[in-house]
């Protein structure tokens, strides 16, 4: 059985840096990519990037280049998303996901995690 | 990038409804469209892929049908736990965008 569990919910201060996890197991963690995605509160998905774990390739909307970092541990079969910065506009629900197959084009977000909520405030 | 705009952006039915909900690309995607439904705190659940294959384990009222920039997710006769979000997300090229979501109530 495919599982993505995500690690739990994070209450931090402006200019804090943060990384919250996502653990697969039950397929080949290597062979297939893993998105994450924003929601905000009371707003909707948001795509912020993926990674192919196998060779840690990652990709990002320009939206979030530059103010997010993904990662990924093929040993201990997890990803990442990590902020150096945080700032309040950045509280919100972090979803991780993988895809349905093993490329990028054509391939939906078929297995979720349960989210970790991340929440910025002085 | 490309844009997906949904319409309506929020819709009132009663159980046994026929609801669609239309999802339009700013350019041409294939048939690479995902629909996703999405409860209150909880996170997304695909429906369907590829524009018009439904996901494996979700009922056959619901259906997709469409290709190139017009798509539509069709639920046939709505069932009470089908009031929910819905979103359309495109796969045809980074970043795969979502759209800004449909709120299915019950009237």
């Amino acid at each position: 059985e495919v599982q993505l569990v995500q690690s739990g919910a994070e209450v931090k201060k402006p200019g804090d840096s943060l990384k919250i996890s996502c653990k697969a197991s039950g397929y080949s963690f290597p062979d297939y990519w893993i998105a994450w995605v924003r929601q905000m509160p009371g707003k909707g998905l948001e795509w912020m990037g993926i990674i192919y774990p196998g060779d840690s390739d990652s990709r990002y909307s320009p939206s979030f280049q530059g103010q997010v970092t993904i990662s990924a541990d093929k040993s201990i079969t997890t990803a990442y998303l990590q902020w150096s910065s945080l700032k309040a506009s950045d509280t919100a629900m972090y979803y991780c996901a993988r895809h349905s197959g093993m490329g990028i084009t054509g391939t939906t977000l078929m297995y979720w995690g349960q989210g970790t909520l991340v929440t910025v405030s002085s | 990038d490309i844009q997906l705009t949904q319409s309506p952006s929020s819709v009132s039915a009663s159980v046994g409804d026929r609801v669609t909900i239309t999802c339009r690309a700013s350019q041409g995607i294939s048939s690479w469209l995902g629909w996703y439904q999405q409860k209150p705190g909880k996170a997304p659940k695909l429906l369907i892929y590829a524009a018009s294959s439904l996901q494996s384990g979700v009922p056959s009222r619901f259906s997709g049908s469409g290709s190139g920039t017009d798509f539509t997710l069709t639920i046939s006769s709505l069932q009470p736990e089908d009031f929910a979000t819905y979103y359309c997300q495109q796969a045809n090229s980074l970043p795969h965008s979502f759209g800004q979501g449909t709120k299915l109530e019950i009237k």
